[in-house]
């Protein structure tokens, strides 16, 4: 049984379009990263966010965690063939415990 | 200042071997945790260790086991391979309460 469902779990889109990936869970979390995995590399970290019904930035991806801290969505503007990765979110438990969701496959075709 | 380290990059063994993975953290980074990652099952956690003990295990059977050193270090030992243990085998450190920094992993194959 997996804590976090990732969905979509496969995404194939043109360069210049514009996605969302969302992390769900019954569960809440103390904080919920998110982070990209390239083929042959670990997982690097992206983003934290700790405050339900925060919104982070980072150039075109914006993250924001849900109102009751349960889950998080990841919206990307203009996506570019470097964005291309496995996009993974983590929810961290009040005892310091992470939990990965299922992942989602973004391929950005130039 | 360099990231989390882990060795080797490739191990291959046969059904029935031991396998040791290593891992050194971050440097100030006291938690190592460990993940698999097979094909299409995402990232499974292992073990957590922090200060040099075991703070947590996940769903692996007994033949998963680890420790970590006084420096912070960290070796994963995988008794009596099976052929479901091939996957790549991810070490994580951080500070306590604090985000996860991954290393690029060991990919074990077992033939």
């Amino acid at each position: 049984t997996q804590l976090l469902e990732q969905s979509p779990q496969f995404l194939s889109i043109q360069e210049g379009e514009n996605l969302t990936v969302y992390c769900n869970s019954s569960s809440v979390f103390s904080s919920l990263q998110w982070y990209r995995q390239e083929p042959g590399e670990g997982p690097v970290l992206l983003v934290t966010v700790v405050t339900g019904g925060e919104v982070k930035k980072l150039k075109r991806l914006t993250f924001q965690f849900g109102d009751a801290r349960k889950d998080s969505s990841l919206h990307i503007t203009a996506a570019q063939p470097g964005d291309t990765g496995l996009y993974l979110c983590a929810g961290e438990t009040t005892g310091n415990q992470f939990y990965f969701g299922t992942g989602t496959s973004l391929t950005v075709i130039p | 200042e360099a990231g989390v380290t882990q060795s080797p990059t490739h191990l291959i063994k046969t059904r029935g071997q031991q396998a040791t993975l290593r891992c050194s953290p971050i440097s100030g980074h006291t938690s190592v945790y460990w993940y698999q990652q097979a094909l299409g099952l995402g990232l499974q956690f292992l073990l957590w260790y922090d200060e040099g003990e075991e703070r947590n295990r996940g769903n692996f059977p007994p033949r998963f086991s680890g420790r970590q050193f006084p420096n912070y270090s960290s070796e994963l030992n995988v008794n009596a391979l099976e052929l479901e243990d091939s996957a790549l085998y991810l070490c994580a450190s951080s500070l306590m309460f604090r985000p996860q920094h991954f290393g690029d992993g060991t990919r074990l194959s077992i033939l």
